[in-house]
């Protein structure tokens, strides 16, 4: 089964970048027609979809958010990554990974989400 | 990319049914049958629940059931349990091949 872990710094200063990565244990990143998703969500707030990469390593990212956001995957460490270049105190969210099912665009399978906060 | 519009709360007593209801436009939720729901506790990850529209995954109770009218999606919970208490988030895929999720309803359990 499936299993997604996020991890990177949990502080991130203003107008830097924001890195994370997810590492996918269970099964290999490569395999299937699988998206993978980011997603994030303010503290008290909604779900925020924030782009995906398919394992074919093409992107689609929420317009809101594009000119800012890189997703890559590292098939050799079974991870993919997310950069948010230029951050704000807007992005300060807890940060979620997912996949999604081999005949939906459904959010299966969850991360169990990594907080980051933007602050000087 | 404006957000689904979900009602903000909804209540209902243990053993009722209620409805939470997601509205979009034609370029997401009409648009397609990929509507998916999904529960999360608090501090706890989400977990998909409804996906395209009334599929439920494997594990999930008969309870939940999802449907789809125009630009409206549908969420309805039957026999209302305590566990129910959650957010629950409908997303729908999108044009331009993106995915987009609503605000956000609280549920109740009274």
């Amino acid at each position: 089964q499936v299993q997604l872990q996020e991890s990177g710094p949990g502080l991130v200063k203003p107008s830097q970048t924001l890195s994370l990565t997810c590492t996918v244990s269970g099964g290999s990143i490569s395999s299937g027609s699988h998206y993978w998703s980011w997603i994030r969500q303010p503290a008290g707030k909604g779900l925020e979809w924030i782009g995906r990469i398919f394992t074919s390593g093409s992107t689609n990212y929420n317009p809101s958010l594009k000119s800012r956001v890189t997703i890559s995957l590292d098939t050799s460490k079974n991870q993919l990554s997310l950069k948010v270049n230029s951050v704000t105190a807007a992005d300060t969210a807890v940060y979620y990974c997912a996949r999604d099912r081999p005949d939906s665009p459904a959010f299966e399978v969850w991360g169990q989400g990594t907080m980051v906060t933007v602050s000087s | 990319q404006s957000a689904l519009t979900q009602s903000a709360s909804v209540s209902g007593s243990p053993g009722q049914s209620i409805t939470i209801s997601c509205t979009g436009t034609s370029s997401d939720v009409g648009g397609y049958n990929y509507v998916s729901w999904y529960q999360q506790h608090p501090g706890k990850a989400p977990k998909l629940m409804i996906y395209d529209v009334s599929k439920r995954p494997s594990g999930v109770s008969n309870r939940f059931s999802g449907s789809k009218s125009g630009n409206t999606a549908s969420l309805t919970i039957s026999g209302l349990q305590a566990d129910d208490e959650a957010d629950y988030y409908c997303s729908s895929y999108a044009s331009s091949s993106t995915l987009v999720f609503g605000g956000g309803t609280k549920l109740t359990v009274l």
